[in-house]
């Protein structure tokens, strides 16, 4: 989707590192999203946020962080907490509470 | 809580062949539902959506799917498939109650063989 852009494509991690995967948006929508994506295991839902300085929870938060400072962005922080960081991360938007979701193309993080 | 299953984890059809994915959902109300495509190493694109209406809806690239409430279920079909096609296919319930989370099942790979 040309109007969210992940970055960067691939991403490596050392041993007890943090890094940030950026999300940015052009779309003007309110709520955002970081999915995680395994092999068979489809989309889990790390955090989302419904409007800026506002974020929850999704369903597997553990050592990841987030902040929403501005409408347009979201980043994403992997911690060291994280132990099986290695997956592929997908931001998403939507323009209010149950509209179909719009795709970036995605973060594939792995560790060295 | 609601869920989604999608019981083929993939599936492998003849080019020009028809095609039918499988979705069924659990949900104590009506829910929102969503098809979603991924290509390798991409994002999801939305096929179609169903909110309330025509349980038989149309969406891009030719595809559709039907609500069935009895059954509780959200099947893809497709009357001929290309090529082109062979992705993997993601079923997706919303909630409906005030909340902005999808629940995504766990794909379904489509093979497409010449």
């Amino acid at each position: 989707d040309g109007g969210i852009t992940q970055s960067p494509k691939y991403l490596f991690r050392k041993e007890g590192q943090n890094v940030t995967l950026s999300c940015e948006q052009n779309l003007n929508h309110d709520a955002m999203y970081w999915y995680r994506q395994d092999p068979g295991q489809g989309l889990r839902l790390i955090y989302y946020s419904q409007i800026v300085n506002d974020f929850q929870k999704g369903d597997i938060a553990e050592g990841y962080s987030v902040s929403r400072e501005k409408k347009e962005s979201f980043p994403l922080t992997v911690t060291s907490a994280q132990k099986n960081p290695t997956a592929f991360y997908l931001c998403a938007t939507s323009d209010r509470e149950n509209q179909p979701q719009h795709f970036g193309d995605g973060t594939r993080l792995s560790i060295l | 809580a609601q869920s989604v299953t999608q019981p083929d984890i993939h599936i492998t059809v003849s080019e020009g062949a028809s095609l039918e994915l499988r979705c069924n959902y659990s949900y104590g109300a009506t829910p929102y539902l969503f098809w979603y495509v991924q290509s390798p190493g991409q994002g999801l694109q939305l096929l179609l959506k169903y909110f309330s209406g025509d349980t038989l809806v149309q969406g891009i690239k030719g595809f559709e799917a039907e609500f069935k409430r009895s059954q509780s279920s959200f099947n893809l079909r497709k009357p001929s498939v290309h090529w082109s096609d062979a992705a993997e296919y993601f079923c997706a319930v919303g909630e409906n109650t005030g909340g902005f989370k999808t629940i995504f099942g766990a794909g379904t790979r489509l093979f497409v063989k010449a």
